[in-house]
Parts: C-alpha cells; sequence; structure tokens
C-alpha cells in the first residue's frame, strides 16, 4: 500500500523544546516538501528537497530544520527559534521537483501545539 | 512577494446549488493545479491545467485557465454534500519557480 506516512497525529510539546516531526514516503518519488498550514490560509512552504542529500529553504525556513540522507525519509524539526510553532503541518512529495509540474501526495499530517 | 489570490474565502450553498471559486496572480502562471481537502484531512490533488485557455471537466467539475494564464477557476454544478472541504490552487510563477497555494475557498453545503 503505496503512500506517505507522518507521525504522530498529535503532538504535544512544551515551549523551548525541539521537536522532529517525522516524513516517509515508498512512491518512489525524488521530492519531498514540507508545509505549514494556520487557519484559513494556505500552505506555506517551509523547506524543500529535490534529491536525497540535498534541500532548499522553503518562505518560511527560520526556526526549521530538515535532512534528508534517505529517499524515503524527509523529517522536520521545530526548533525553539520557532516563534509560533503551533500548527498544522504536512508532508508531500511528488516524481521530481517543481519545474516538472507534477502533482503532489500530501501525509495525513501533523498537528502541533505548543503548551 | 509571489501571491496567489484566492475568493471567496467562504462559501455557503444549498444542495444542488451551483459553486464557483476564483483563483489570480499577478504574474503569468506556469502552470495551475487543483487541490480539495476535506474537514479534518489532507489535500488531494484534483487537477492541473497548463495551457492558456485551457477547460478541463470532471463530472460535475469544471476547470478553467485563463487566456493570460494569471487566473483561473473550479465551477461545480450542483453541489452535493460530500463536495464539502476547501478548495485551494496553487500555481508555479515563471520567476520564482516554486508551487505557491492559494489561501483556499472553504464550501459548505447544507442538505
Amino acid at each position: 500500500d503505496g503512500g506517505i506516512t507522518q507521525s504522530p497525529k498529535y503532538l504535544f510539546r512544551k515551549e523551548g523544546q525541539n521537536v522532529t516531526l517525522s516524513c516517509e514516503q515508498n512512491l518512489n518519488h525524488d521530492a519531498m516538501y514540507w508545509y505549514r498550514q494556520d487557519p484559513g490560509q494556505g500552505l506555506r512552504l517551509i523547506y524543500y528537497s529535490q534529491i536525497v542529500n540535498d534541500f532548499q529553504k522553503g518562505d518560511i525556513a527560520e526556526g526549521y530544520s530538515v535532512s534528508r540522507e534517505k529517499k524515503e525519509s524527509f523529517p522536520l524539526t521545530v526548533t525553539s527559534a520557532q516563534k509560533n510553532p503551533t500548527a498544522f503541518y504536512l508532508c508531500a512529495s511528488s516524481t521530481s521537483g517543481f519545474s516538472s509540474y507534477n502533482e503532489q501526495f500530501f501525509g495525513p499530517g501533523t498537528r502541533l501545539t505548543v503548551l | 512577494g509571489q501571491q496567489v489570490m484566492q475568493i471567496p474565502q467562504y462559501q455557503h450553498v444549498q444542495e444542488g446549488e451551483d459553486f464557483t471559486t476564483y483563483c489570480n496572480s499577478s504574474t503569468t502562471l506556469s502552470n495551475i493545479q487543483w487541490y480539495k481537502q476535506r474537514p479534518g484531512g489532507h489535500p488531494v490533488f484534483l487537477i492541473q491545467l497548463v495551457k492558456s485557455g485551457e477547460v478541463k471537466k470532471q463530472k460535475r467539475l469544471t476547470f478553467q485557465f485563463g487566456e493570460a494564464k494569471k487566473n483561473s477557476s473550479l465551477h461545480i454544478t450542483a453541489t452535493q454534500t460530500t463536495d464539502v472541504g476547501t478548495y485551494f490552487c496553487a500555481g508555479i510563477s515563471g520567476g520564482y519557480n516554486k508551487l505557491i497555494f492559494g489561501a483556499g475557498t472553504r464550501l459548505a453545503v447544507h442538505p
């Protein structure tokens, strides 16, 4: 059963703690993305990776970090430097990067609440 | 910065009525994609338009890409309760080269 998995679905953390959100895909996609969704807003790009061992900042990368050591995995760390981390985080993947105009497949999301 | 504006923000309709959401960009888009997000769910790809003036249909849904490739619309004929959700447009602006999402239109359908 191919797809994208994100865990956990809900995550609670204390202010000042770093937290890592997982994203795994078995679609054999080269490109992976992290978006943040806030109520009433569209999806904002945090980081993206078009190939293993390479990634680029999106529009709101400050306070976040990523790694892409394996094709299947693209974890996102929300650091204590992120001023307003409470949000719904969506991971996505596509066959290749933006310039190929491929559709993006989204995971179920992780709702992070920082107390 | 690069922006894709989407209107309306919310739309409430009676079941059976039509619905339209509009997407506008200040710059020419290379493509336009439409996604649907059900309440509590994640965005799911609906369709992509690439050509100027392109029109595509999926059952009761009609998608259009403007002649100038700066606007797009999604029209749903005779809405059903299963159409409930938020519809997002997203496009790549030639110079920016990343997918930019509109804020979405939330559709509520009353039976």
